[in-house]
Order: C-alpha cells, then sequence, then structure tokens
C-alpha cells in the first residue's frame, strides 16, 4: 500500500511570500501530524490533527503558520509571509489512533528554502 | 529544554559487530518509545518501540532496552551492516491520548565494512 506522501518535494520561495505544503496520509489513518526538522536538529512537532478538527496546535511558532485538514484526509499546511528562518525539512506523519502503540509514519518531507 | 537527549552525535562501527545507540530523557511522563532510522533526503523510516511496562523488545537484528528507573533507552543492532548506516532518532510520547512524539537530535552511524 501507499505510503505518506508530501508535495512539493522541495519550495524554493523568496521571503514574505505565501506557499502551501500538502501531504496525503496512509488510507485509513485517522490522526496526521506535522514537524519541521532544522538542520542538525530532530523533527519538532507543529500540529496534530485527529480527523478534521486540530487536537493539538501547540507546536505553531506564530500565527503566519496555519494547517487544514478538511476532509479529514489531505491535509495542507500554509506559511503567510515568509521568513528566512522558516527555512527547514517540513515533515507529515499519519498513525491509526485508538491504539495502543499509535506508531507514526512519516513522508519523504517538503525541503523549504526561502531566499 | 531538551528533554529527550541523544548525546552522542555520531558512532562508528565495525561491520558485523554490535552497535549499541542511546537516549536519555528527562520527562517522567514519557511512556512510549521509538526508534527511528532517517537516510539522506528522506523521511524518517519507524524501527522498533517500547511501552514502559515493558523493559525490553526484540525485532530480528535490532534489540530496545529500557531503563525506567535510569530514564534510559538504547538500542543495539546486531549484527551491523552497511545499509544501517544512517540518521538514528530517538522519540518519545507521554500517555496514550496526548500522540505528539518528541524526539532527540540524532546518531549519525556508519558502519565500516
Amino acid at each position: 500500500g501507499a505510503g505518506v506522501s508530501q508535495t512539493p518535494s522541495n519550495k524554493v520561495t523568496e521571503k514574505g511570500k505565501y506557499v502551501e505544503l500538502r501531504c496525503d496520509p496512509i488510507s485509513g489513518h485517522t490522526a496526521l501530524y506535522w514537524y519541521r526538522q532544522s538542520l542538525g536538529q530532530g523533527p519538532e512537532f507543529l500540529i496534530y490533527f485527529q480527523g478534521t478538527g486540530a487536537a493539538d496546535d501547540s507546536g505553531l511558532p506564530n500565527d503566519r503558520f496555519f494547517a487544514v485538514r478538511p476532509e479529514g484526509s489531505v491535509s495542507t499546511l500554509k506559511i503567510q509571509r515568509t521568513e528566512r528562518g522558516d527555512s527547514a525539512m517540513y515533515l507529515c506523519a499519519s498513525s491509526f489512533s485508538g491504539t495502543t502503540d499509535g506508531t507514526q509514519y512519516f513522508g519523504p518531507g517538503t525541503r523549504l528554502t526561502v531566499l | 529544554d531538551q528533554q529527550v537527549k541523544q548525546n552522542s552525535p555520531s558512532l562508528s562501527v565495525q561491520e558485523g559487530r554490535i552497535s549499541i545507540l542511546n537516549c536519555d530523557y528527562t520527562n517522567s511522563m514519557f511512556d512510549y518509545f521509538l526508534w527511528y532510522k532517517k537516510y539522506p533526503a528522506e523521511g524518517p523510516t519507524f524501527l522498533i518501540s517500547i511501552s514502559s511496562i515493558k523493559d525490553k523488545n526484540e525485532d530480528g537484528r535490532f534489540t530496545v532496552f529500557l531503563n525506567k528507573s535510569a530514564k534510559h533507552l538504547s538500542l543495539h543492532i546486531v549484527p551491523s551492516q552497511p545499509g544501517d548506516s544512517a540518521v538514528y532518532f530517538c522519540a518519545a510520547r507521554p500517555n496514550f491520548g496526548n500522540e505528539k512524539l518528541t524526539f532527540g537530535t540524532g546518531t549519525r552511524l556508519t558502519i565500516i565494512p
């Protein structure tokens, strides 16, 4: 079966522009997560969806970042007025919820570069 | 405040020998732990996990040990193979229902043929 997919794989944009990053979770997974990984660091949590609703958005760094999952499947991470410090690998993961292990399966990521 | 720590940024091991990767955590609410492996330009791949009710979990060449009192876990790979060369991340999660993972900074493992 297909794993988590993310598009685009690479995105280069200019400071101040708006970007959208897309995530397609594994079919049947109700939980979806966004993480951000900077060079030399581990992934850092941004937001977690249970179905269509954001169950935990405590990791979003500021109000320039927003994410949606309108139909409980595909999710889009939106970044307004991008800054150079937003440059990072953005990772999406999905999992079954309601299970004791809740193992999260990651996509290949979108590398965002803000010039 | 780094709640999950991997103090060795890199490790080199001879092919066929045992690789031991270590991870320490500070948050006593963590009760589920996972190891992920990451190749360049790919997302992390799940390897093995352990619940706090166990002290050992084994899957083929991979074994994870958990010492709750010391807040320490380790991943053992034996025998090590060249394809094991990658960055390994330790991750932790609190009680069921709070599902966000907290990751360490990773250890780059190099297997020397």
